[in-house]
């Protein structure tokens, strides 16, 4: 089946300590997106990149970096996590970039920072 | 600045139907989505409407009025499994996805 994979699906750190969270997909989808989501709360759009332009959200803290190898992975890095960084991160990706956008999540990474 | 807005928590009761409303004001609009989110796991896709009316889809329905900046999601013949949160999302002038915070929606026996 076709789908957003995400590893791992819970991920714990120490305060300071870089860590990388992944995603695959294999939609062949162009455009890959990384939420952040906090409890109650709407899911936060970090960056996306269409194909392999990357696309920083304005106040998107420079502690979060992204990379895309190649269609099928991207990855989330976060150079010095803080307590305030533990949440849920999703991962999405929709086949275009424009009018009709549904996108398709994985299942998430919970980040614990202790 | 964009907002949307949904009930933060409802409660219904097994086999009642239930309407989750959203408003929203955005810097444009190119449709609007409902996603379903059950606890500690990713949003799954409900349905997306661009034009004013009712969209069906077997237990659920979604409607939107353009004129004021509402939709709403309806549910009918409520199951224990529809215990989730309800995003709400609007695709704006620059096609980014705004989401409300959700509604959590409680189904008692």
């Amino acid at each position: 089946d076709a789908m957003v994979i995400q590893n791992p699906r819970y991920q714990v750190t120490q305060f300071g300590k870089p860590v990388t969270l992944s995603c695959s997909q294999t939609l062949n989808h162009n455009v890959m997106y990384w939420y952040q989501q906090k409890s109650s709360q709407a899911p936060k759009l970090l960056f996306h990149y269409y194909d392999k332009d990357f696309n920083n959200e304005a106040d998107t803290p420079d502690n979060f970096q992204s990379r895309r190898p190649n269609t099928s992975f991207c990855f989330l890095d976060i150079r010095s996590p803080g307590l305030g960084d533990a949440a849920m991160y999703l991962c999405a990706t929709s086949r275009v970039r424009g009018t009709y956008n549904e996108q398709f999540f994985g299942p998430g990474t919970r980040l614990t920072v202790l | 600045g964009q907002n949307i807005d949904q009930p933060t928590e409802m409660t219904a009761t097994e086999g009642a139907i239930v309407q989750i409303n959203c408003t929203y004001q955005t810097s444009g609009f190119n449709g609007l989505f409902w996603y379903q989110q059950h606890a500690g796991e990713a949003p799954t896709f409900l349905s997306y409407n661009v034009l004013d009316g009712l969209e069906e889809k077997g237990r659920f329905s979604s409607f939107l009025s353009r004129s004021k900046g509402y939709s709403y999601l309806l549910l009918k013949e409520l199951q224990m499994k529809d215990s989730a949160s309800y995003l709400c999302a609007v695709l704006d002038s620059n096609y980014q996805l705004i989401w409300g915070a959700g509604t959590k929606l409680i189904i008692k026996p």
